[in-house]
């Protein structure tokens, strides 16, 4: 089955810095990748997803970034804020009316 | 329109004993989806209802169960609590008829097991 490795586990920044977190799976059939931010004690919501007949997706300060040959897709924050500070789950799915696989999770700080 | 709510929020129960956790998903939505979630293991899927049928099963033992009602209200239940069962079980619940079926999550029940 589908299997998502996110890397890193915790990540700090300074405010203004930029983030990438990243995401590898392992079915080449996986086409559609969604990425989920949860806040402290909230639960998870859906801040940017991508298609894989698309390499890049942008969304003011958030973006995020395919490579289909590698099997990896990225989470790009630009000019990061003391509200981007979240627990950030990527997660890939094999195809319409299949489950989500979830990554384990990136804890993201931003440090005033 | 009204979230999707889970209730119990919280629960304290006892090795041995069952629990019941309830989720209403939006009104419309046809998809109920359930993870457990503990510190450092991420969102494990547990399984996914659809139209009262269950669509997908993930890699759990067969203490957990569930199931979903005509009005797409779904519970699920875990038989003989282990300590490990401690965790916060998320619902969510689609369309599950789109192409991208953007998941949309309650707040949790946050299960203590002693």
């Amino acid at each position: 089955g589908e299997n998502v490795e996110q890397h890193p586990s915790t990540l700090s920044v300074q405010e203004g810095d930029s983030a990438v977190i990243k995401c590898t799976y392992s079915d080449s059939a996986s086409n559609y990748f969604p990425w989920y931010k949860q806040e402290l004690g909230k639960r998870p919501q859906l801040i940017i997803d991508i298609r894989s007949n698309v390499g890049e997706k942008k969304d003011q300060r958030i973006a995020v970034t395919l490579n289909k040959t590698a099997k990896h897709f990225s989470l790009h924050i630009t000019e990061t804020q003391p509200e981007d500070s979240a627990v950030y789950f990527c997660a890939a799915r094999y195809n319409y009316g299949q489950n989500f696989v979830f990554g384990p999770g990136t804890r993201l700080s931003v440090l005033p | 329109k009204a979230g999707v709510t889970q209730t119990p929020r919280y629960l304290i129960k006892t090795r041995g004993q069952q629990v019941t956790l309830s989720c209403s998903p939006i009104s419309g939505h046809r998809s109920v989806s359930w993870y457990q979630q503990t510190p450092g293991q991420g969102l494990q899927f547990l399984f996914e209802y659809f139209s009262e049928t269950q669509r997908n099963k993930g890699n759990f033992p067969g203490r957990f169960s569930g199931r979903q009602f005509s009005n797409s209200r779904s519970e699920m239940n875990v038989s003989t609590l282990e300590l490990g069962d401690s965790a916060l079980y998320l619902c969510a619940s689609s369309s599950g008829q789109d192409h991208t079926g953007e998941l949309f999550f309650g707040e949790g029940s946050r299960l203590t097991v002693l």
